[in-house]
């Protein structure tokens, strides 16, 4: 699987945008971009996933650049609850294939 | 909003002893995964599980590690035989293939396991 970079930590203000960099180089052309968060020591739960369009759902937009080598998770607007650590993984869409969980970025959602 | 339930949440055990860690995936999911998080460090696969059969395991899953579906409902995580290092966070997970082969692993919320 591509390597991913995330910074450690961010802060975001309650109600804001939190926008989530990651970076992923060395990604293939059959390896998906996954986003899923973990909140204080609960099961990671998935948030959105992509391959080379942006997505939205319920719970965030991801923008993925157009050489694929980076991407964003967005949070439109922020709550206490979204508090979370936040894993980018990249992997190849194949079922019973393991996610590969780094460090993640450790979102800080303030009052 | 179907869920993975394991169980127990928490678990104290001694040295030496065996545990069953267990779960109980999403009703039509066919795809079942254990990962483990050592207090403070990151979330690492161990194995997934498909058909009876295992699919993938990591260098962390060997010999003392086994994984079992007994019945149309549960799959466990048996350790023979626990040492300290085995204290972590147990998270079981499944999935079903999506479309495009695109799936999305569903965790449930862990077994906290001590080793004394």
């Amino acid at each position: 699987d591509a390597k991913t970079t995330q910074p450690p930590s961010m802060d975001c203000a309650e109600g804001r945008a939190a926008n989530l960099p990651c970076n992923h180089s060395t990604i293939s052309g059959n390896e998906y971009v996954y986003w899923y968060r973990q909140i204080h020591s609960q099961g990671p739960q998935y948030i959105i996933h992509g391959l080379k369009n942006n997505e939205t759902n319920e719970m965030a937009s991801l923008i993925i650049t157009e050489d694929r080598k980076s991407s964003t998770l967005i949070l439109p607007h922020a709550t206490l609850r979204d508090t979370a650590v936040y894993y980018c993984i990249v992997s190849i869409s194949n079922s019973g294939y393991a996610l590969n969980f780094g460090k993640g970025t450790s979102l800080l959602v303030t009052p | 909003e179907p869920e993975v339930t394991q169980t127990p949440s928490h678990q104290v055990t001694q040295m030496g002893q065996e545990v069953i860690l267990r779960c109980v995936p999403i009703s039509n999911h066919l795809y079942f995964y254990w990962y483990r998080q050592i207090l403070g460090q990151k979330v690492e696969f161990l194995v997934s599980f498909y058909n009876n059969e295992i699919s993938e395991k990591s260098e962390i899953f060997d010999d003392q590690f086994s994984v079992e579906r007994p019945d149309g409902s549960n799959f466990t995580l048996k350790i023979r035989s626990t040492k300290l290092e085995d204290s972590a966070m147990y998270f079981c997970a499944s999935s079903e293939p999506g479309l495009a082969g695109v799936e999305t692993q569903y965790f449930g919320p862990g077994t906290r396991l001590l080793v004394l």
